[in-house]
């Protein structure tokens, strides 16, 4: 089955400053790479995604990159702001089924 | 739409005793998910449905955990007995046909004692 790793398991970065969080996955069917971000004592929240058939998205201050040769994706931030603090998640799933697995997250402090 | 609603919040129960989570899914969605979330083992896929058939159940940790989806607008986790170490938060999420774009509910925090 699948299995997702991230790192890093905590980031701390100035306000301002650019955060990289990077994610390999195990199995090559995976075409779909969500990421979610999860405040404290929240639920996770779907804040972009990327398909295998895109190398890179972008939304405002966010985006992701994809490798599928190397089987991996990573979340850019620039710009970190307070309100960015949070544990981000990476995902893997093969969109013919609906098993969503998720990396271990990483907690991302943003000093003012 | 009122989002995906769990209940209850918060249970704080003794040790033994049975444990019953339940999920209402957003309206039009077709599958749910079952997920626990702790510190040491992040988020854990438990159980997942899609028009209300369990798919993979392989999540599941042992016998004394069960999940139901009896209709399209309910589904419910079950621990009996529940243990210490079942404590955690069970997050439902569900996705619409199609897609995998899960909406979480707000969780239930379990609490065993």
């Amino acid at each position: 089955g699948e299995n997702v790793e991230q790192h890093p398991s905590t980031l701390s970065v100035q306000e301002g400053d650019s955060a990289v969080i990077k994610c390999t996955y195990s199995d090559s069917a995976s075409n779909y790479f969500p990421w979610y971000k999860q405040e404290l004592g929240k639920r996770p929240q779907l804040i972009i995604d990327i398909r295998s058939n895109v190398g890179e998205k972008k939304d405002q201050r966010i985006a992701v990159t994809l490798n599928k040769t190397a089987k991996h994706f990573s979340l850019h931030i620039t710009e970190t702001q307070p309100e960015d603090s949070a544990v981000y998640f990476c995902a893997a799933t093969e969109t013919s089924y609906d098993k969503v697995i998720f990396g271990p997250g990483t907690s991302l402090s943003v000093i003012p | 739409d009122a989002g995906v609603i769990q209940s209850p919040r918060h249970e704080v129960t003794e040790m033994g005793q049975e444990v019953t989570l339940r999920c209402k899914p957003i309206s039009g969605h077709n599958s749910l998910f079952w997920y626990r979330q702790t510190m040491m083992r992040g988020l854990e896929l438990l159980i997942y449905f899609n028009n209300n058939v369990p798919i993979d159940d392989s999540g599941m940790p042992e016998d004394r955990f069960s999940a139901k989806m009896p209709n399209a607008s309910f589904s419910t986790l079950k621990i009996q007995p529940s243990e210490p170490r079942d404590s955690a938060v069970y997050f439902c999420a569900s996705s619409p046909p199609g897609a995998n774009v899960l909406t979480f509910g707000a969780g239930s925090r379990l609490t065993v004692l």
